[in-house]
Formats: C-alpha cells, sequence, structure tokens
C-alpha cells in the first residue's frame, strides 16, 4: 500500500463550483499536512497548512484533516479559471532538529472551465 | 518568488556530459532539499541537507553528487546521466514543517 494516495484525476469544473479534493494515507505518524498548488512549468507552491486534525480556512480554501480516518480534504469555493492547476497533498511527521521529509501524493490536476 | 532560485531553468545534456544545478535560499532557513518530479509519480525525496549536513540520502543513484557549502546554497552534480533520469528537479528549503519550493530545472537526458 502506498504512504500517500490522491485521485490523479484529471478534474474538470465550471467556474464557480465547489471542488474537493482528497488524500488518504496509511502511516499514523504523519502529524502535519499540507496543500500544494503547482502551475504549469512551476515550482509547488504552498497553498494550506494544518498540524494534526480540524479544519483551516482561508478565503476561498479550506483544508480539513482526519487523522482517525486518515483522510484529508481540499475545499474550493467558487472556483475561479486562475484555480487551474495541479494540487499536491503532502504530510510529514513530527521531525527532528529544523528538516522535514514530506510525503507527497501523487497530485490531482484541475480545470476550472469558464 | 518564494524566495528559493534554481538556475538553470531548463537543461539538455548528453548522456556522457557533467553538468550543475544550482540552488540558493534567501529565507535564512537551515535545512535544503532535493527532490526529483517524474510524470504520473510522486514528487520524490533524495537528499536533504540540515546546517550544512547531508542527513538523508534516499537511496539515489552516485551518478548525482549533492554539494551544500553553506545553509543557502545546494547544488546537485550530474554526471553520466540515463534518458530515464529527465524530469523536473526541484530544491526546496524549510524551517521546521513547512517547505518552500523554487521553480525546478527542466533536465532532458538524450
Amino acid at each position: 500500500q502506498k504512504e500517500v494516495e490522491q485521485d490523479p484525476g484529471p478534474l474538470s469544473v465550471p467556474e464557480g463550483a465547489i471542488v474537493s479534493l482528497n488524500c488518504t494515507y496509511s502511516n499514523s505518524a504523519f502529524q502535519y499536512f499540507m496543500w500544494y498548488r503547482q502551475y504549469s512549468r512551476k515550482g509547488p507552491e504552498l497553498l494550506m497548512y494544518t498540524y494534526s486534525s480540524g479544519n483551516k480556512e482561508d478565503g476561498r480554501f479550506t483544508a480539513q484533516v482526519d487523522k482517525s480516518s486518515k483522510y484529508i480534504s481540499l475545499f474550493i469555493r467558487d472556483s475561479q479559471p486562475s484555480d487551474s492547476a495541479t494540487y499536491l497533498c503532502a504530510m510529514s511527521e513530527e521531525g527532528g532538529g529544523s528538516n522535514y521529509k514530506l510525503t507527497f501524493g501523487k497530485g490531482t490536476l484541475l480545470t476550472v472551465n469558464p | 518568488e518564494t524566495g528559493v532560485t534554481q538556475t538553470p531553468r531548463h537543461l539538455v545534456m548528453g548522456m556522457t556530459n557533467k553538468k550543475s544545478l544550482k540552488c540558493e535560499q534567501h529565507l535564512g532557513h537551515n535545512a535544503m532539499y532535493w527532490y526529483k518530479q517524474s510524470a504520473k509519480k510522486p514528487l520524490e525525496l533524495m537528499f536533504v541537507y540540515n546546517f550544512k549536513e547531508q542527513t538523508e540520502n534516499n537511496s539515489v543513484p552516485s551518478r548525482f553528487s549533492p554539494e551544500c557549502p553553506n545553509s543557502s546554497h545546494l547544488f546537485l552534480h550530474l554526471h553520466t546521466l540515463q534518458p530515464e533520469d529527465s524530469a523536473l528537479y526541484l530544491c526546496a528549503s524549510s524551517q521546521g514543517s513547512k517547505a518552500f519550493f523554487g521553480q525546478g530545472t527542466r533536465l532532458t537526458v538524450v
């Protein structure tokens, strides 16, 4: 079983739709959960960051973590064409020192159509 | 601009060439990383440096040789690569668990 599972899509939605992106994981030691957005030909950009379980909201974006189910989600409200990108989930254990090893999902390619 | 700069952005090299990728971070972070991103695969961690010391080598072939002269600079030296090494190579830095990535070097081995 892969450590992090993410449906690669592609996912195509109309402008204004609510988008739900998900990842499941198997390592119960993961404590830090992140979502990165990667535009074509660019590096990943940190979008949302959550420690342990719970919800976090930032504008149109909401990240949810359910550690009991080993399941994380990213919701995008009122999606815009500019949200079209690949979304990568990433997670890490409690690290030692100042370096943390991230384990990534494969990424979901999202297209928001005008 | 994330504060992590990678050069070159694109590189085409033959299998007998030697080249180097460069990464510089302006964030004051102590940890730096090399990741490999191939099509339809998750990002793969290659190397981790913490305070200039290598703390992780994720079973990377010896044709990839990292160098970290200080906490702000990271190099990846390449020699006798194979076509399957063609990928996007990403550098990242972190202080704690938040990692910030550069734009990557798109490497093509011919």
